[in-house]
């Protein structure tokens, strides 16, 4: 059964801090590796990892896929409180479903 | 252009009723997939749709939760005799081409809440 397990589950950070979230997965057939962001209800997407692409930059995050550890980290520098949320981590593989992770939520204080 | 839409936001049901959750994919995608998220869990597979035809039902947790897409467009979730334990987010994405486009957008989402 394919599975994603995240950590930290919970991290509180001041404003300012640079943070790591961490991600590893055993997927059959694994094909691309994606990072959602979710504030009240919807996730929304920030960034897929795959083979063919394993490091991927937008702003104050990025992300880094290693297909040897089966991992993923996902870096935000100069944090803001609107960065808080829940981060998500998904994997997918032969099926096309996404398998998810529990998620870090993250708090960003003043 | 517009995203991905769910109907109702909310939803409150009285147990053993059946309830209908609808969802409007981004145009042009041809999948579509329903999650479920409980209280402090993650998101739950539940059913996959390419076109009009769903490859994959494994996450479907009882016969009671059924799945239809017309149109390769709209699609509704329905559960039957609706349980105490099947209150939860429900969660539609979609997306343009499994294998070629794996990003999935999800809609906000339709919180059911059965007493």
């Amino acid at each position: 059964e394919d599975k994603v397990v995240q950590s930290p589950l919970s991290l509180v950070v001041h404003e300012g801090d640079t943070v790591t979230l961490n991600c590893s997965y055993e997927v059959t057939n694994f094909r691309s590796l994606l990072w959602y962001k979710q504030e009240k209800k919807a996730p929304t997407f920030l960034f897929m990892l795959t083979s063919s692409g394993i490091e991927k930059k937008s702003g104050r995050l990025s992300s880094i896929l290693d297909k040897k550890e089966l991992s993923s980290i996902l870096n935000i520098t100069a944090t803001q409180t609107g960065d808080s949320a829940i981060y998500l981590c998904a994997a997918t593989g032969t099926a096309s479903k996404l398998t998810f992770g529990t998620g870090t939520r993250l708090q960003v204080t003043l | 252009g517009a995203g991905v839409s769910q109907s109702p936001s909310n939803k409150v049901t009285e147990k053993g009723k059946d309830v209908e959750l609808r969802c409007d994919p981004i145009s042009g995608h041809t999948a579509l997939y329903w999650y479920r998220q409980s209280l402090g869990q993650g998101l739950e597979f539940l059913i996959y749709f390419q076109g009009n035809s769903a490859p994959d039902k494994s996450g479907l947790p009882s016969d009671r939760f059924s799945a239809e897409r017309t149109g390769g467009s709209v699609s509704t979730l329905t559960i039957q005799r609706t349980q105490q334990e099947d209150s939860a987010v429900y969660l539609c994405a979609s997306s343009l081409a499994p294998g070629l486009a794996d990003e999935q957008y999800f809609g906000p989402g339709t919180r059911l809440t059965v007493t």
